[in-house]
């Protein structure tokens, strides 16, 4: 499985837009671009999943890169219930999701 | 509520005991997963399901790991000769288009 890099950590100020990062230099054609987050004590959270183009939804955006090798999920407005391991995850829905370390939000208010 | 639903949530037991935990996934998905999450690390994957059939398992799903699926709806995850490294997180999750997770079981082994 093609592989994800993501920061460890972040920290936001409620209120505020948070950009979390995500390299995939390997990304194939059929690899589909998934976040999921993770609240303490529950399971992940599906948010939003992309394969070119610039996706939108009630929770985020996603913004992928021209050359599809990384990629970007926008929170727009961080609240303190944001604060959660957001995933990055290239997933083709053959198999099953794999799952890095992904990034820990921390929201300050 | 029709998400994916885990029981127990919690559960703790003594080395050596079995245990078992029961997954029913959102009506409409024919593919289940099972997942191990201990503290501070990612869902590791353990084995899925399409509808009845177990397609694949994971190196983790020692021989004491057995799961079924046997009329392709709720799935149970049964370990046995629990030890204490068996404590951690299962995770229950179904898919039609999209992967969703139930919250998980909890599981203590003393």
């Amino acid at each position: 499985d093609a592989k994800t890099t993501q920061p460890n950590s972040m920290e936001s100020n409620e209120e505020e837009p948070v950009h979390l990062p995500c390299n995939h230099s390997t990304i194939s054609g059929t690899d589909y671009i998934h976040w999921y987050r993770q609240l303490p004590s529950q399971g992940p959270e599906y948010v939003i999943h992309g394969l070119t183009s610039n996706v939108n939804n009630r929770m985020a955006s996603l913004a992928i890169a021209e050359d599809r090798k990384s990629s970007t999920l926008i929170l727009h407005r961080a609240t303190l219930r944001d604060a959660a391991v957001y995933y990055c995850i290239l997933y083709t829905g053959r198999r099953a999701l794999t799952f890095g370390s992904g990034t820990r939000l921390q929201v300050q208010p | 509520d029709t998400g994916v639903s885990q029981d127990p949530r919690h559960k703790i037991t003594k080395r050596g005991q079995n245990v078992t935990f029961r997954c029913d996934p959102i009506s409409e998905h024919n593919r289940l997963y099972w997942y191990r999450q201990t503290l501070g690390q990612g869902p590791e994957f353990l084995t899925y399901f399409q509808n009845e059939a177990q397609l694949e398992k994971s190196r983790l799903l020692s021989d004491r790991f057995s799961a079924e699926r046997p009329k392709g709806s709720f799935s149970t995850l049964e370990i046995q000769r629990t030890e204490q490294g068996d404590s951690a997180m299962y995770l229950c999750a179904s898919s039609g288009n999209t992967i969703y997770f139930g919250e998980g079981s909890w599981l203590t082994v003393v």
